[in-house]
């Protein structure tokens, strides 16, 4: 069974611009969650989709925004890219309850490493 | 607010040595607690989560925590370290109900042969 997904792996953007970044999840699961990495703010919850809707939502701006569509798939955008935006966002997919499922486990991707010059 | 300390920014261990990573959280109910593992070939992957009940809890790897309520901590064990376990461990908590999970700054293992 093929893991989960991200692309592009490597993005390089300029301030002011809006970036896409993609993540397919393993086959069957319905449930993704987006995470920032930063070597400032460290490790930090984005959002969580499950069936299209979003479930959860972390403390970040309205510029992050993000979707999911019938097949699981799910894009996060960034508009207005800052300096502070450049990070390592990952994704992580699990079958239903995500990671607030006492039972459920996440599997993440390898990641979308963004630049912002 | 839900808030996680983990107190070692590196810690170094001889292969076979035993392994505890210290995590102290902040969160006024009972908290879900996770550790994570980090390494560069394998990505970010979760090793153990506490819900409820038993306090001990066994994860993938050869790990353990336990969920020490009084102490408010949820410590990463292992009884013997494989090299392949240099890594960076990032403990976690989430609030009941929804889940919005707080990361800790990290703690970096290295393990000497």
């Amino acid at each position: 069974k093929a893991g989960v997904t991200q692309t592009p792996r490597y993005l390089i953007k300029t301030r002011g611009q809006q970036v896409t970044l993609s993540c397919s999840p393993i086959s069957g699961h319905r449930s993704v969650s987006w995470y920032q990495q930063t070597p400032g703010q460290g490790l930090q919850f984005l959002f969580e989709y499950f069936s299209e809707t979003q479930r959860n939502k972390g403390n970040f701006p309205g510029r992050f925004s993000g979707r999911q569509f019938s097949n699981s798939r799910s894009e996060m955008n960034v508009s207005t890219l800052e300096l502070g935006d450049s990070a390592l966002y990952l994704c992580a997919s699990s079958p239903a309850g995500g990671a607030g499922d006492s039972t459920d486990t996440q599997y993440f991707g390898p990641g979308t490493r963004l630049t912002v010059l | 607010a839900q808030s996680v300390t983990q107190p070692d920014i590196h810690i170094t261990v001889s292969e076979g040595a035993s392994l505890e990573l210290r995590c102290n959280y902040s969160y006024g109910a009972t908290p879900y607690l996770f550790w994570y593992v980090q390494s560069p070939g394998q990505g970010l992957q979760l090793l153990l989560k506490y819900f409820s009940g038993d306090t001990l809890v066994q994860g993938i790897k050869g790990f353990e925590a336990e969920f020490k309520r009084s102490q408010s901590s949820f410590n990463l064990r292992k009884p013997s370290v494989h090299w392949s376990d240099a890594a960076e461990y990032f403990c976690a908590v989430g609030a009941g109900g929804s889940y919005i999970p707080t990361f800790g700054r990290g703690t970096s293992l290295i393990v000497h042969p």
